[in-house]
């Protein structure tokens, strides 16, 4: 059980355009997810808080404009890098959590996206 | 600002000892602790949990030591195999803040 997936697992796409990645709780319902960014051997650094129904909360330094959050129901959520740059290139990872509140999160896999 | 830190960036021992892996967190009020293996171009694997009114838990061939009075975490592996080479990370968890903050992570190399 717990199983979250990703999709797409990487991309590639010019500069300028935007990127939606998607994040989905397989086979629990999922209030609350989290979206993080990891650069190459660097730790996790979370991005934004993601609630169902209501506006995601971003992390000091996240540029919400950029980074738009959409979690629209209690198994999806969807990040989308808009007018990506090749600084935006990262490892892009989500995470939920279950709506019994517990505080373990289950990660997806991950969306590698390279920005050309 | 919060910090979990890691006392080693990598670790290498041979197949079959046991391995420690520490952590410091900078957040007394934090009461959740996890520790987190990633394997690489993967998501983190969830390994074993503690809350904050234990110091010790143990799972299948991993313990969780807590030492809140020097804020200082640790994961051990007994018995380490190839399989269990990835970068480990512990999290620290404040419930009320509902969200976790992560350490840089240990690289653990197995060496057969």
């Amino acid at each position: 059980g717990a199983v979250v997936s990703q999709h797409p697992s990487w991309v590639i796409c010019k500069s300028g355009t935007s990127v939606k990645i998607e994040c989905r709780s397989l086979d629990f319902q999922a209030t609350t997810m989290f979206w993080y960014r990891q650069f190459p051997k660097q730790s996790l650094m979370l991005m934004a808080t993601s609630n169902e129904g209501s506006k995601a909360t971003y992390e000091q330094g996240v540029e919400k404009d950029k980074f738009l959050i959409n979690h629209a129901s209690l198994t999806l959520s969807t990040l989308t890098v808009t007018s990506a740059h090749p600084e935006d290139s990262s490892f892009y990872i989500c995470s939920a959590r279950d709506w019994t509140g517990q505080e373990t999160q289950y990660f997806g896999p991950g969306t590698r996206l390279l920005v050309l | 600002g919060e910090s979990v830190g890691l006392h080693l960036p990598t670790l290498s021992v041979q197949e079959g000892d046991n391995s420690i892996i520490n952590c410091a967190y900078s957040n007394s009020a934090s009461d959740y602790f996890i520790w987190y293996k990633q394997e690489s171009g993967k998501g983190p694997q969830f390994i074993i949990d503690i809350r904050s009114n234990m110091d010790k838990r143990q799972g299948q061939r991993v313990t969780v030591l807590l030492n809140k009075t020097v804020k200082h975490l640790s994961l051990q592996i007994a018995a380490t195999q190839p399989g269990d080479s990835a970068v480990y990370f512990c999290a620290e968890t404040f419930t009320n803040a509902g969200k976790s903050t992560f350490g840089d992570g240990t690289t653990l190399t197995v060496k057969p």
